[in-house]
């Protein structure tokens, strides 16, 4: 499994831009990098996904870079309701078709006045 | 509200007893997913099915079961209960069984053994 490595924890000013970093030096050519938020013990939310271009929703925006090797997903006006953990995942796919989302310890973001 | 239904939310049994928990997709969801949440194992993926067939199997244990129904609708058996089995239950749903299309999870199934 293509495994990924985010800091434990990073703060933001409310109003500002979170950039939260993601490496994942292992991935392979055809596996999606993932970004889910979990707020307290509330189910994962789904942020955005991409392959290798930089893509932007209404959430977020994903940056990739070249060598695909690592990802910052950018909040770009991060509110007090931004405060979660954020989980950097490379989506696998598994023998026989089937993939799952291998979560990590992720980013405990605290966004403060 | 991300449209997967869990249910119960909260569930109180004792060791040895058996369970099911039971997941709803979202509308026009083929694939369901489970997921275990544990306070020192962080999120495991359980298993997958794809239009009522196993597709994927994760770390899931043999006193555990799953399955997807005609209407779509999957449930975990939980049987043989210990107090490591303590923890949340997630069910996400997507729309087919592919791996480059998002998956949304429903609030969980809290499950307390004592």
């Amino acid at each position: 499994d293509a495994k990924t490595t985010q800091p434990t924890s990073m703060d933001c000013a409310e109003g500002r831009a979170a950039n939260l970093p993601c490496n994942h030096s292992t991935i392979s050519g055809n596996e999606y990098v993932y970004w889910y938020r979990q707020i307290h013990s509330q189910g994962p939310q789904y942020i955005i996904h991409g392959l290798k271009n930089n893509e932007t929703n209404e959430m977020a925006s994903l940056i990739i870079t070249e060598d695909r090797k690592s990802s910052t997903l950018i909040l770009p006006h991060a509110t007090l309701r931004d405060t979660a953990v954020y989980y950097c995942i490379v989506r696998v796919r598994l023998t026989g078709g089937g993939n799952k989302l291998t979560f990590g310890t992720g980013t405990q973001l605290k966004v403060e006045l | 509200d991300s449209g997967v239904t869990q249910t119960p939310k909260h569930l109180i049994t004792a060791t040895g007893q058996r369970v099911t928990l039971r997941c709803s997709p979202r509308s026009g969801d083929l694939s369901v997913y489970w997921y275990q949440q544990s306070l020192d194992q962080g999120l495991q993926f359980l298993i997958q099915y794809y239009n009522g067939e196993e597709r994927a199997k994760g770390n899931i244990l043999e006193r555990f079961s799953a399955q997807q129904f005609p209407d779509l609708h999957s449930e975990l058996n939980l049987s043989s209960l210990e107090l490591g089995d303590s923890a949340l239950y997630f069910c996400a749903s997507s729309p087919t069984g592919s791996f480059n299309t998002e998956a949304f999870f429903g609030q969980g199934t809290r499950l307390t053994v004592v």
